[in-house]
């Protein structure tokens, strides 16, 4: 069983620019979150895709988009880079059945610097 | 205030030692309850996992929930130097909704 894969792992951008950071799901698993991690702090839920389609978002602005494509795999894209936005970003995916809470495993994350 | 809190430490023990870990919640609304451990530089991986109040015991990880006073803690016995990392409390209110709710983080240490 593969796990949760990110690229690239370490990215360094300038403010203004734009990214795009990708996500490969566990096999079996429909769902993707996204999620931003200041360094010190805490994972903070951006958004999340089930099926395709944005299952929730957090407090984060338009400037921050997704995507979520058949075969599960999905995309972050932020644009108009700001220094704060500077973080570790983690996809996790999990498989809700029922409508019960599933647990959400954790890809290693891609490190963004903004300069 | 922030939904979930956690001290953050950074917390020194011998190893052997017993280690426990802490979170509080103001959302009477979270019903699943998790413990995540993360390696420098590493994505969090999941360590127990809880719906509603009551114990789980998984080897030497113990995790505890007391929704009426929204806390939950995590025991660690015969702490390891391989247990030095940052543990992570996150919560949910399940459902349609899977949004995770993080704790800050406590840094541990297991000293040889």
């Amino acid at each position: 069983e593969t796990g949760v894969t990110q690229s690239p792992t370490h990215l360094i951008k300038t403010r203004g620019q734009q990214v795009t950071l990708r996500c490969s799901s566990q096999s079996g698993h429909n769902t993707v979150s996204w999620y931003q991690q200041a360094l010190g702090q805490g994972p903070q839920f951006i958004f999340q895709y089930y099926r395709e389609e944005e299952n929730g978002r957090g407090n984060f602005p338009p400037r921050f988009s997704g995507l979520q494509f058949p075969n599960y795999s999905s995309e972050l894209n932020v644009n108009a880079l700001e220094l704060d936005d500077s973080a570790l970003y983690l996809c996790a995916s999990s498989a809700p059945s029922g409508g019960l809470q599933e647990t959400q495993y954790f890809g290693p994350g891609t490190r963004l610097l903004v300069l | 205030q922030k939904e979930v809190e956690q001290d953050p430490g950074p917390l020194s023990v011998p190893e052997g030692a017993i280690v426990s870990l802490n979170c509080t919640y103001s959302n009477s609304a979270f019903q699943y309850f998790m413990w995540y451990r993360q390696y420098s530089r590493k994505g969090p991986e999941l360590l127990m996992y809880t719906y509603s109040s009551g114990n789980k015991e998984d080897g030497r990880f113990t995790a505890q929930v007391d929704k009426s006073s929204k806390y939950i803690s995590l025991f660690i016995r015969d702490s390891q130097p391989s247990d030095s990392a940052t543990y992570l409390c996150a919560m949910s209110r399940g459902g349609s909704n899977y949004k995770l709710t993080f704790g800050k983080g406590t840094l541990l240490t297991v000293n040889p």
